[in-house]
């Protein structure tokens, strides 16, 4: 089945450093793709939608120039974290929306990238 | 305003009872209405989802959850859980089938 690869899975850094996380569409060519993120016990908050070829669209709230976005390939979008702080710590989750057909999933999540920022 | 409610925070059922996770939304239309897992530390699994047809609908791993559109809610219910159902569940719904708004979550915990 369709399977989204993110790397890395956990990053632990300093603070004021940029963080790039990777998300990738292992078997199928994904147009959009999309970043959440998550606070420890509660839900997924949608950041953005990343378009191949095109910017991001970000939801409302979120910094455009704190958290960028690339979607450079039909196979790989990335969200850089940048100048990180400690309120950056979180899990971030990405998820790739599937056209083929072929699976029963509108959209594939990858496992998700712990961020800690000290 | 749209919303997604799941009422329970948290649920503890016993190995082999039977479980329900509510799931309410308030949206203008009958929206996409998915139910996702999630174990520690990893991403989400779908479960299963409902677009359209019979209200209920079968997911993977036992999981089916039935859609009232009287009651604007779609729980999901399994007969008899394991104990690797202990997990975190979401529901989600959204307009279409990509862009979803996720209900708070209900964790699940499983005891022999």
């Amino acid at each position: 089945g369709a399977v989204v690869s993110q790397h890395p899975s956990r990053v632990i850094c300093k603070s004021g450093t940029s963080v790039k996380i990777e998300c990738r569409s292992l078997d199928f060519q994904a147009t959009t793709m999309f970043w959440y993120r998550q606070f420890p016990k509660q839900s997924l908050m949608l950041m953005a939608t990343s378009n191949e070829g095109s910017k991001a669209t970000y939801e409302q709230g979120v910094e455009k120039d704190k958290f960028l976005i690339n979607h450079a390939s039909l196979t790989l979008s990335t969200l850089t974290v940048t100048s990180a702080h400690p309120e950056d710590s979180s899990f971030y989750i990405c998820s790739a929306r599937d056209l083929t057909g072929y699976s029963n999933q509108p959209q594939h999540f990858g496992d998700g990238t712990r961020l800690s920022i000290l | 305003a749209q919303s997604v409610t799941q009422p329970d925070i948290h649920i503890t059922v016993s190995e082999g009872a039977s479980l329900e996770l509510r799931c309410n939304y308030s949206y203008g239309a009958t929206p996409y209405l998915f139910w996702y897992v999630q174990s520690p530390g990893q991403g989400l699994q779908l479960l299963l989802k409902y677009f359209s047809g019979d209200t209920l609908v079968q997911g993977i791993k036992g999981f089916e959850a039935e859609f009232k559109r009287s009651q604007s809610s779609f729980n999901l219910r399994k007969p008899s859980v394991h104990w690797s159902d202990a997990a975190e569940y979401f529901c989600a719904v959204g307009l279409n089938d990509y862009k979803l708004s996720f209900g708070a979550g209900t964790t699940v915990t499983v005891r022999a």
